[in-house]
């Protein structure tokens, strides 16, 4: 069973573009986080997304957006990039459809993105 | 914020138990308690999960208090793979428990030959 894929695993930007980020999650699995993680700040929760629905959304500010296709594959996406955005973002999928209360969630390698 | 307190840094010889403390002195009658492992540059792996009973699986041990206000993970026999930043979740029940993880700082685990 393939695990939860993430591409790209690395990315270049420069400061004031755009980027997207793909997750594909285990097949099967309805929900999809994604997740930023820095040295200074640690990992912290930017939002899940089930059934094409954004259903929690952490703290991070409306450049921050994402969305997720009907197939449950789901994309991020940062527009004007700042350099503090540079970090290692990961996806996480969960929920099986055969399963309705906690289970875990199973992580992709992630993509490292640099905004220079 | 998160809501768990642990060790920034613990030693372990390698074949011996190593054995990780976390406590969640607010937690909740719902939440359940999650031990991830992050090995250094890849995503963070599930290791075990419970909420009130001891429960085990081909990882790990995890024991949580009566009064479950701290729980700890066992790592029966350490091996140098086992090197990696531990974190410990406290998480509600429900569907939504395991799709909005708050990591805190986590214990960085060294397995030492």
């Amino acid at each position: 069973k393939a695990g939860v894929t993430q591409t790209p695993r690395y990315l270049i930007k420069t400061r004031g573009q755009q980027v997207t980020l793909s997750c594909s999650p285990i097949s099967g699995h309805r929900s999809v986080s994604w997740y930023q993680q820095t040295p200074g700040q640690g990992l912290q929760f930017l939002f899940e997304y089930f059934s094409e629905t954004q259903r929690n959304k952490g703290n991070f500010p409306g450049r921050f957006s994402g969305r997720q296709f009907s197939n449950s594959r789901s994309e991020m996406n940062v527009s004007t990039l700042e350099l503090g955005d540079s970090a290692l973002y990961l996806c996480a999928s969960s929920l099986p459809r055969e399963k309705r209360m906690n289970t875990e969630a199973f992580f992709g390698q992630g993509t490292r993105l640099t905004v220079v | 914020d998160a809501k768990t307190t642990q060790p920034p840094s613990m030693d372990c010889a390698e074949g011996r138990a190593a054995n990780l403390p976390c406590n969640h002195s607010t937690i909740s009658g719902n939440e359940y308690v999650y031990w991830y492992r992050q090995i250094h540059s890849q995503g963070p792996q599930y290791i075990i999960h419970g909420l009130k009973n001891n429960e085990t699986n081909e990882m790990a041990s995890l024991i949580i208090t009566e009064d479950r206000k701290s729980s700890t993970l066992i790592l029966p026999h350490a091996t140098l793979r086992d090197t990696a930043v531990y974190y410990c979740i406290v998480s509600p029940s429900g569907i939504q428990g395991a799709q909005k993880l708050v990591f805190g700082q986590g214990t960085r685990l060294t397995i030492n030959p």
